[in-house]
């Protein structure tokens, strides 16, 4: 089993440009999350799903969009990046039933 | 609402000492509390959890964690510490009340340094 999935590892952007942020898990979960994670601010809930087609804001939502077409992916896009959202990006994942976070390797993102 | 809090960006220890990395607490209800552990370049990993049940709680790596209602705190401990356990630890927090999803609010990290 794979686990959590994210893709790419790095990406370098250029002000106002656009990208995804691919997130797939293995595992059959329900939930799923995004999170940025910025030095001395730990990890801070970006975007979530409860299930395919849902999402919810979470604490930092604006700037990104996500959707979950399918149960197994949950995608993070930036429309117009900007360079306060250079960050390193964690997915995660769990059961409806269960609390334990599954978390992705992250993907380092740069805007320059 | 719930929040975290780790008061020590670092902690460092000698190895073979014992070690503790502190986390505190809030929440309306009654608390799920985890911790977990990030090595350079990787993503999260779980150590331990707290739900329900006796208060100290045993997880990988020989680590444990002792939940203090009265104190809300939640302190990662290990009575002998490697050199190989220096890394980031997160404390994270859920809220019995929070609604659906099962959002977890992280502390902001204690990086552990564990010296020859």
């Amino acid at each position: 089993n794979a686990g959590v999935t994210q893709t790419p590892k790095f990406r370098v952007l250029k002000t106002g440009q656009s990208m995804t942020l691919l997130c797939a898990q293995d595992m059959n979960h329900e939930y799923m999350y995004w999170y940025r994670q910025d030095p001395g601010m730990g990890l801070r809930l970006i975007h979530y799903s409860v299930g395919e087609g849902t999402t919810a804001k979470g604490e930092v939502p604006d700037g990104y969009n996500v959707s979950r077409l399918k149960k197994q992916n949950f995608l993070l896009g930036l429309e117009s990046a900007a360079p306060s959202q250079t960050s390193v990006y964690f997915c995660a994942s769990t059961g409806s039933g269960a609390n334990v976070l599954t978390f992705g390797a992250g993907s380092r993102l740069t805007v320059l | 609402a719930q929040s975290v809090a780790q008061p020590e960006d670092q902690v460092n220890v000698a190895e073979g000492n014992p070690l503790t990395v502190k986390c505190t607490y809030s929440v309306s209800g009654n608390p799920y509390l985890f911790w977990y552990v990030q090595y350079p370049n990787r993503g999260l990993q779980f150590l331990l959890k707290y739900i329900t049940g006796d208060n100290l709680v045993k997880g990988s790596y020989g680590f444990e964690a002792e939940f203090n209602k009265s104190q809300t705190s939640f302190h990662l401990k290990k009575p002998s510490a490697l050199v190989s356990d220096s890394a980031l630890y997160f404390c994270a927090v859920r809220d019995e009340l929070t609604g659906g999803g099962n959002k977890l609010t992280f502390g902001t990290g204690t990086q552990l340094k564990v010296e020859l």
